[in-house]
């Protein structure tokens, strides 16, 4: 069955850098686009990062847009969530999700279990 | 950004009762519209797609329907593993964005 497992996740200082990675399983990860997607304690979800299913097109909220890399290794069915100068506001729970579509503007139609950030100083 | 609004945030109630949630989009998205379904700690679990498709899987007593602007979830007959929280999420355009969520509780 499809599964995607969220790991890298912790507490960090303000400014600073965590990775996030994703390891997925039961599909052909090479084919589809994912998503990373964040909820933070209490409040809503929010749409974070997408990549292509070959790597080669990237979208991000403008909430993080030059501060995370979305990426991906299909030799090892990963995605990876690089996020650089942290905030306090970036504290969440992170999802990785699949879309159904190979350039994503498809429905995500599974979702890992999520990794906590924490930014505090 | 599109912006989705939903509503109700919580409802309260009863097994066998049907209940109906709706998430209204700032523009239109066609039928580019999903609902989930999350139970606390664990991951989201998709139950429509395209705003009235069933996700494979899911029992029928879920039903989906609107397009453009408006759209609903319907659950015909509650039951008692169906209180959680649902929440839907347009796929039509970057930046994806979601309703605000509903708890469905028990009364």
């Amino acid at each position: 069955q499809v599964q995607l497992v969220e790991s890298g996740g912790g507490s960090v200082q303000p400014g600073r850098s965590l990775r996030l990675s994703c390891a997925a399983s039961g599909f052909a990860f090479s084919s589809y686009a994912i998503h990373w997607v964040r909820q933070a304690p209490g409040k809503g979800l929010e749409w974070v990062a997408v990549i292509s299913y070959d790597g080669n097109k990237k979208y991000y909220a403008d909430s993080v847009k030059g501060r995370f890399t979305i990426s991906r290794d299909n030799s090892k069915n990963t995605l990876y969530l690089q996020m650089n100068s942290l905030r306090p506001e970036d504290t969440a729970v992170y999802y990785c999700a699949r879309d159904r579509a190979p350039f994503g503007i498809g429905e995500i139609d599974y979702w890992g279990q999520g990794t906590l950030v924490t930014v505090s100083s | 950004a599109i912006q989705m609004t939903q509503s109700p945030s919580s409802l309260s109630a009863s097994v066998g009762d049907r209940v109906t949630i709706t998430c209204r989009a700032s523009q239109d998205i066609r039928d580019d519209l999903g609902w989930y379904q999350q139970k606390p700690g664990k991951a989201p679990k998709l139950l429509i797609y395209s705003a009235s498709t069933l996700q494979s899987g899911v029992p029928s007593r879920f039903s989906g329907s609107g397009s453009g602007t408006d759209f609903s979830l319907t659950i015909s007959s509650l039951q008692p593993e169906d209180f959680a929280t649902y929440f839907c999420l347009q796929d039509n355009s970057y930046p994806y964005t979601f309703g605000q969520g509903t708890k469905l509780e028990i009364k």
